[in-house]
């Protein structure tokens, strides 16, 4: 089994639609949470990270953990054209050095 | 302030081929990754180097060798190419230990034929 599940999709919404990403983890240890988006042929960039459980908001987008599940989301508002890309989360724990565990990716297409 | 750069964008390699994918920051980052993505399998940690004169392996180092030349350099070498090999490979760098950001260059797609 592996640490981080995702979902690789695609999934394929229309533009203005509310979009829910999620990973689920199986150690415990990890504290912090992050999603990165990465458009095609490009490499990752870091779109918002957590620490511990509870939510975080950066204007149309949305970050939860729920520690107690093991289950992360990332929410996008009012989606756009140019939110289309594959979306990675990642976790760290908070012991030694930073070695971040990754998703698969989940590929978002957002239509027009 | 250019970030990551990685060198060569693509390469294609026949089986048992040795070459050297070549990295640089220009944010004067302690550490520094090599990463593959693989379709199915998304980013795996090959090599990384926790700071200048450090190297340690990651989750899928065999088949790699690393160089930290300077604070700045950060080279990956295949020596004897396989088609397994066949990925895109991504370097990283972050400002150390703890929770820094990760900051990705564009990616050296290689094909092993």
């Amino acid at each position: 089994q592996k640490e981080v599940e995702q979902d690789p999709g695609p999934l394929s919404v229309p533009e203005g639609a509310i979009v829910s990403l999620n990973c689920t983890y199986s150690n415990s240890a990890f504290q912090y949470f992050m999603w990165y988006r990465q458009y095609s042929r490009k490499g990752p960039e870091l779109l918002m990270y957590t620490y511990s459980s509870g939510n975080k908001e950066d204007g149309r987008f949305t970050a939860q953990v729920d520690k107690s599940s093991k289950y992360i989301s990332l929410f996008i508002r009012d989606s756009q054209p140019s939110d289309s890309a594959t979306y990675l989360c990642a976790m760290l724990m908070n012991t030694g050095f930073q070695k971040l565990v990754f998703g698969t990716g989940t590929r978002l297409l957002v239509s027009p | 302030n250019a970030g990551v750069t990685q060198t060569p964008k693509f390469q294609v390699l026949k089986t048992g081929q040795s070459m050297t994918l070549q990295c640089a920051q220009d944010m004067n980052h302690n550490s520094m990754y090599w990463y593959r993505q693989d379709p199915g399998m998304g980013l795996r940690l090959i090599y990384y180097s926790a700071s200048e004169g450090t190297t340690d392996k990651g989750e899928v180092p065999n088949g790699y060798n690393v160089s930290r030349l300077n604070k700045r350099e950060f080279s990956l070498r295949l020596e004897s190419a396989a088609p397994s090999q066949t990925s895109v490979y991504f370097c990283a760098s972050s400002e150390g230990q703890g929770w820094n950001e990760q900051y990705f260059g564009p990616g050296t797609r290689l094909t092993v034929t």
